[in-house]
């Protein structure tokens, strides 16, 4: 079964530094999330692309992540400065369609020291 | 007040046993709801799938849905200790052509353990 490919799986950082995350989706699939999934709570939407475009990221914290999906295909997710706070999982999800079941990820856990 | 709100358990049960797993929402306009397993150090995986009210059964899994009461179940039949894991909720709203937006709101997880 297609999977969706996440890179690093794990990530240990200093805060003030830059942290860049990847993903590849299940081929054909238009739709593709950044979720965030900080310990012992579910995830949260960071940013949601239809092909290329952005059609939501009311929940990015714009001053330091920034997402982009340049060719409508893979996916980066880059923190810049990181912080403490941003210690979590980072989960990459997609859909064929904006109304079709998600599929995840196994993540990237980032740790900022 | 969460949108979604999940009972974190712990819940620990006996293999064999039925479970009962819950999650209450706020939003009336969620109209698609999910129920995700996450394995420790994984990603959730897509367990069960249903729109709007009603019952869905999958296997030794049934889901459950109220939306008068906005309330949604899980329960699992003959429990194995593979079904260890966390369960999540999910559910999104629709737009005005009646498809899911796909953004999906999570309930903080359920933490199973089926104990042989």
């Amino acid at each position: 079964e297609a999977e969706v490919a996440q890179s690093p799986r794990y990530k240990i950082t200093e805060k003030s530094q830059a942290v860049a995350f990847w993903c590849d989706p299940i081929s054909g699939h238009a739709t593709l999330y950044w979720y965030r999934q900080i310990l012992g709570q579910g995830p949260e939407l960071l940013v949601q692309f239809q092909d290329e475009s952005v059609v939501d990221d009311s929940q990015l914290p714009k001053d330091r992540f920034s997402a982009e999906r340049l060719k409508g295909v893979d996916s980066t997710l880059k923190i810049q400065p990181a912080e403490l706070g941003d210690s979590a999982m980072y989960l990459c999800a997609s859909s064929l369609r904006g109304n079709s079941p998600l599929h995840f990820g196994n993540g990237t856990r980032l740790t900022v020291t | 007040q969460k949108e979604v709100e999940q009972d974190p358990g712990p819940l620990s049960v006996p293999e064999g046993a039925i479970v009962s797993l819950n999650c209450t929402y706020s939003n009336s306009a969620f109209q698609y709801f999910m129920w995700y397993r996450q394995y420790s150090r994984k990603g959730p995986e897509l367990l069960m799938y249903t729109y709007s009210s009603g019952n869905k059964e999958d296997g030794r899994f049934t889901a459950q849905v109220d939306k008068s009461s906005k309330y949604i179940s899980l329960f699992i039949r003959d429990s194995q200790p593979s079904d260890s894991a966390t369960y999540l909720c999910a559910m999104s709203a629709s737009n005005a052509g009646g498809t899911s937006y796909g953004k999906l709101t999570f309930g903080q997880g359920t933490i199973l353990t089926v104990h042989p």
